[in-house]
């Protein structure tokens, strides 16, 4: 497609149930990340691959939190034992190449009950 | 972390007014670039300037740098209805891509 995908568009989970996060980024596009919004927040940084390697996880919140890309395309953020705190708008951009916009999917909404 | 910090966190204008926000940074930056977000989803790139670059025009928006100060400033000139949105700085800094972003103003323009 011609932008970032994201999948599932909306997802509500039952607390401790572990859920998985798509994000299908621009053709060509070697960078990748994701971020976390809160509801009326700013984002928070959570990985940055560049190709299928994660240069800083720094903003993973716990361990409960992991993500893997493959074929420097799909990346995945998984996480485990979900928790009420972790209800968010989950984002993934993609660019290329140094110093280019980011582009953006329409992002995941999680909510965990 | 948030690597910037907008300020007004919220602004409210009439259409036809200009809207002027601010970002500040604490780490040297390689460009710094502005966001803009509708609907708390997806965010639209607005605007890039290089650490070496001081104000950059595109259209009805005007970015000034000032890396002494580890500032920015957007102008939004002709404010319309359909600027009414969130506005974020982000920062591309480190030796590699790390871009992050700042805690956003939320602009309201009234028509």
């Amino acid at each position: 497609g011609a932008g970032v995908s994201q999948s599932p568009s909306n997802k509500v989970t039952e607390k401790g149930k572990d859920v998985e996060l798509r994000c299908d980024p621009i053709s060509g596009h070697t960078a990748l990340y994701w971020y976390r919004q809160s509801l009326g927040q700013g984002l928070e940084f959570l990985i940055y691959f560049q190709g299928n390697s994660a240069p800083d996880k720094s903003g993973l919140p716990s361990d409960r939190f992991s993500a893997e890309r493959t074929g420097g395309s799909v990346s995945t953020l998984t996480i485990q034992r979900t928790q009420q705190e972790d209800s968010a708008v989950y984002l993934c951009a993609s660019s290329f190449p140094r110093e280019s916009p980011l582009h953006f999917g329409n992002g995941t909404r999680l909510t965990v009950t | 972390s948030q690597q910037g910090e907008e300020d007004p966190q919220a602004l409210s204008i009439q259409e036809g007014e200009n809207a002027t926000m601010n970002c500040s940074y604490k780490t040297s930056i390689n460009n710094l670039q502005w966001y803009r977000q509708n609907s708390g989803r997806g965010l639209v790139h607005l605007i890039l300037i290089r650490s070496n670059e001081r104000e950059k025009h595109s259209g009805r928006l005007r970015v000034t740098l000032d890396t002494s100060k580890k500032s920015s400033s957007l102008l939004i000139t002709a404010s319309r209805a359909a600027d009414t949105a969130s506005y974020f700085c982000a920062t591309d800094s480190g030796g590699y891509q790390k871009v992050t972003f700042g805690t956003g103003t939320k602009l309201q323009v009234i028509p």
